[in-house]
């Protein structure tokens, strides 16, 4: 089937402690991009990539690195830096007038 | 800068019932305008949009939303809720054109659908 898979759906981290979320899509968009949703706050825009080899800051970058090296791929590094990173984040690649989401990680950090 | 407002942070509804979830934007330009809904610890469903064209939109599941310009609203509507309707349910904006999945959501609206 078509779509995009995030993995682990549970991730769990001691603090101080780096870890990367995995997105992988198989719908052939060239456009990914990384959500974090907390509670009664909707969905923030982390980053996101257009192509590959490149990407931008959302709204919510610190404490937070990318990549895009294969067109399917755009792992999620949590780093050390970002002070509450307990969150549900959502994975989506879009193609013309529509994203298409993951089913999502959810990261606590204990 | 685009925003989205969804005021109300809970619909409640007894089964048979309309649905309607409200939505306003502020956008310069053109709005382009989504609405998704979300199961608890599941990822965002498209449910419908508004591009351009007719002001009203149907989109998934029965549900339709109605583009209001000089109202700057979006709201979702549904003739008759279901239980399963019961969800949370976003609004969103995009904030530009050439990526499509950079997007301005609202904070949300929790439905809930009474038997």
């Amino acid at each position: 089937d078509g779509g995009i898979t995030q993995s682990p759906k549970y991730l769990f981290r001691k603090e101080g402690q780096n870890v990367t979320l995995s997105c992988e899509q198989n719908l052939n968009h060239d456009a990914m991009y990384w959500y974090r949703q907390d509670p009664g706050q909707g969905l923030r825009l982390i980053y996101y990539s257009q192509i590959v080899n490149d990407f931008q800051k959302g709204d919510i970058a610190e404490g937070y690195s990318v990549s895009r090296e294969k067109k399917e791929s755009f792992p999620l590094t949590v780093t050390s830096a970002q002070k509450n990173p307990t969150a549900f984040y959502l994975c989506a690649s879009g193609r013309t007038t529509e994203a298409f989401f993951g089913q999502g990680t959810r990261l606590t950090v204990v | 800068a685009q925003s989205v407002a969804q005021p109300e942070d809970q619909v409640n509804v007894a089964e048979g019932n309309p649905l309607t979830v409200k939505c306003t934007y502020s956008v310069s330009g053109n709005p382009y305008l989504f609405w998704y809904v979300q199961y608890p610890n599941r990822g965002l469903q498209f449910l419908l949009k508004y591009i351009t064209g007719d002001n009203l939109v149907k989109g998934s599941y029965g549900f339709e939303a109605e583009f209001n310009k000089s109202q700057t609203s979006f709201h979702l509507k549904k003739p008759s809720a279901l239980v399963s309707d019961s969800a949370l349910y976003f609004c969103a904006v995009s904030r530009t054109t050439d990526s499509w999945g950079k997007l301005q959501f609202g904070a949300g609206t929790q439905v809930v659908v009474t038997p």
